[in-house]
């Protein structure tokens, strides 16, 4: 069946250093593949997305590359900030393109 | 614009009653989704929707019944709730774009609890 994978357990680093987060995903192969950040009581908001083509994109302090090799997104965040901490999400998309399915969130605590 | 709004906010249910959450949006999206998330498990799709009057069974429709009559409305039932539907339930849309990856547009969510 298909799995997607994220780290449950909290990450946690000090302010100013890069964050990095990890996404495996197995019995799948999307072209598309989507971060989203989600504050405690709230919805997901959408962070960035990468195709299947794309090795690497960017959005200000944010990085994401998408290895289809290796089945495995990694989310980066540089000079990281109190303000980062939430619940990072990432979600495969399907063929058809119509349905996202989610990993169980990765906990990011940025400590001053 | 509201973006994605969710009723109610909150609700308490004892095993067996039944309950409908409504979510409705003010974007025009022709797309409405409605997902699960329990602890430590993400957020898993029940149902959703690519247009008014469609509908469709995502990962765990079992115990859920759905309705797009309108294109901003999209409706949740539960016919007969039970302590498993215990959970935060979120609402999203999207717009039919070419391609159709783009990103989902998320509500507040409803907590509900059934004793």
């Amino acid at each position: 069946s298909q799995k997607i994978e994220q780290n449950s357990e909290a990450l946690n680093i000090q302010e100013g250093k890069t964050a990095t987060l990890t996404c495996n995903y197995t019995n799948y192969s999307p072209a598309y593949l989507q971060w989203y950040r989600q504050d405690p009581g709230r919805g997901p908001v959408f962070l960035l997305l990468i195709r299947e083509n794309e090795k690497e994109k960017r959005k200000e302090r944010l990085k994401v590359t998408f290895d289809t090799t290796l089945k495995q997104s990694l989310f980066h965040i540089t000079a990281s900030q109190p303000a980062d901490s939430a619940t990072y999400l990432c979600a495969l998309i399907n063929n058809a393109g119509n349905m996202l399915t989610f990993g169980g969130g990765t906990r990011l605590m940025v400590k001053p | 614009n509201a973006g994605v709004t969710q009723t109610p906010k909150f609700r308490v249910l004892k095993t067996g009653q039944s309950m409908t959450l409504l979510c409705a949006q003010d974007m025009n999206h022709e797309y409405m989704y409605w997902y699960r998330q329990d602890p430590g498990m993400g957020l898993r799709l029940i149902h959703y929707s690519v247009g008014e009057g469609t509908t469709a069974k995502g990962e765990v429709p079992d115990g859920y019944n759905v309705s797009r009559l309108k294109k901003q409305n999209f409706l949740l039932g539960l016919e007969s709730a039970a302590p498993s539907q215990t959970s935060v339930y979120f609402c999203a849309s999207r717009p039919r774009l070419a391609g159709g990856y783009n990103e989902q547009f998320f509500g507040p969510g409803t907590r509900l609890t059934v004793l």
